[in-house]
């Protein structure tokens, strides 16, 4: 158990819609990642936050948002959901912001798309 | 640009054989750090190993050793004796330039472990 949570674990629902997926850090942790892994992309960087603000963006696209709260959990919000967002992702925490950080993965959310 | 190729797509062995997992990556950065991590069949990423640009000693725990070479970019993974439980995918990851500390991840490798 690497500490992170993530919820929920299985999401189902259809194109055009909307859904959050939720994630709560290690207990001291102030950086989470947001990952995603689909067959033909393999694991690919989202979006980092640290300690509530946005610190790096990777391959996210315009329909998807995140947010990091006070409380450091985040939420990935994914919109307008199209059959190709259907994939597994994953957040992850570390303590710092940089490369120097483990980063310690939740056992990820499963969104299918119908 | 940043790149990890795990030429190894799939590998299947018998239980007890020793097998390497091979990691080859292209960095700019003089100070980075590759990572490994394992994804059992229940999805879950499970981190192994951190490595830092400047240490180069090979690191060895239990049944799992790590070989890094600067000289040929790599950072190869050797499981010996290998078991069942060992089947999994694993990945080999670097981390990604400047101050942010995101990973840039191979496409794995599935080792499969027969009894």
């Amino acid at each position: 158990d690497s500490g992170v949570t993530q919820t929920p674990k299985h999401l189902i629902t259809a194109t055009g819609q909307r859904v959050t997926l939720r994630c709560s850090p290690r207990s001291g942790d102030l950086s989470v990642y947001w990952y995603q892994q689909s067959l033909d992309q393999g694991l690919q960087f989202l979006i980092q936050y640290y300690n509530g603000e946005e610190r790096a963006k990777g391959n996210i696209l315009e329909r998807f948002s995140a947010q990091q709260f006070p409380d450091l959990h985040s939420e990935l919000n994914l919109s307008s959901l199209e059959l190709g967002d259907s994939a597994l992702y994953f957040c992850a925490s570390s303590v710092g912001t940089g490369v120097e950080g483990t980063q310690y993965f939740g056992p990820g959310t499963r969104l299918t798309v119908l | 640009a940043q790149k990890v190729t795990q030429a190894q797509t799939e590998i299947s062995v018998v239980e007890k054989e020793d097998v390497t997992l091979d990691c080859v990556y292209e960095t700019r950065d003089t100070t980075y750090y590759l990572f490994w991590y394992k994804q059992p069949p229940s999805g879950e990423l499970v981190f192994l190993i951190r490595r830092n640009s400047f240490d180069e000693q090979n690191e060895i725990s239990g049944r799992y050793s790590w070989n890094f070479q600067k000289s040929t970019s790599s950072f190869n993974f050797t499981i010996t004796a290998s078991q069942v439980v060992d089947s999994a995918v694993y990945f080999c990851a670097l981390s990604d330039g400047g101050s942010q500390g995101n990973l840039i991840f191979g496409k794995g490798t599935k080792l499969s472990v027969k009894p």
